[in-house]
């Protein structure tokens, strides 16, 4: 089993559309919790941190859920310029904050 | 503003040369990582040094991958002799104490 595990997809929504995705993890040790964003051809960006109260960034809403390990990302409004790879990152602070990433959710939005 | 630089941006190169990636982390960030990713297996941790020494390097094939931090300005991944399987993008990634991880733009490998 994977550490990081999410969906692949893609997900094809329409513009303006609400997406969710989900990620969960397998280590309850899990410290810090990350979504970043990686274009094709691009390297991965950081999108958020994940917080346990969870956090909102514009029409991002980041939330995690430690009694079942998993955390989502909800995106509002789609925009064409959503479409990406949304990587789901967790690190162990006793593992020196390795970054563990999952497989990747691959959304796309049409007109 | 401040950016992970990886050289080369491209490499092409035949079966059996060495190959050697390049990464210049961000000034004052303390922990370098070495990822690789393929359609097929996604972003893989291939090292990470932590104030330049390695905390984990389980996994790098041994027998051909060889990583350093000669200085805290550069990180460097080898191969030797390079495969046809390994052929990848690789990408190096630095971060300051106890905050996220910063991307360089990855070393497109292909080994033919």
């Amino acid at each position: 089993r994977k550490e990081v595990e999410q969906d692949p997809g893609p997900f094809n929504v329409p513009e303006g559309a609400t997406v969710a995705f989900n990620c969960t993890y397998s280590n309850s040790a899990s410290q810090s919790f990350f979504w970043y964003r990686q274009d094709c051809r691009k390297e991965p960006k950081l999108l958020m941190s994940v917080y346990s109260s969870g956090n909102e960034d514009g029409r991002f809403t980041a939330q995690l859920n430690r009694a079942s390990q998993y955390i989502s990302l909800l995106i509002r409004d789609s925009k064409l310029s959503d479409s990406a790879t949304y990587l789901c990152v967790v690190t162990l602070y006793n593992a020196g904050n390795m970054l563990t990433f999952g497989g990747g959710t691959r959304l796309m939005v049409k007109p | 503003d401040a950016r992970v630089t990886q050289t080369p941006r491209d490499k092409v190169t035949e079966m059996g040369q060495e190959v050697t990636m390049r990464c210049q982390p961000i000034l004052g960030h303390n922990t370098v990582f070495w990822y690789r990713q393929t359609m097929m297996q996604g972003l893989e941790l291939l090292a990470y040094f932590r104030n330049r020494a390695p905390l984990d390097d389980s996994g790098m094939p041994k027998d051909r991958f060889s990583a350093e931090m000669p200085d805290a300005t550069l990180a460097t991944l080898k191969i030797q002799p390079s495969e046809p399987r390994d052929s990848a993008v690789y990408f190096c990634a630095s971060a300051a104490p106890g905050t996220k991880a910063f991307f360089g733009q990855g070393t497109r490998l292909t080994v033919v």
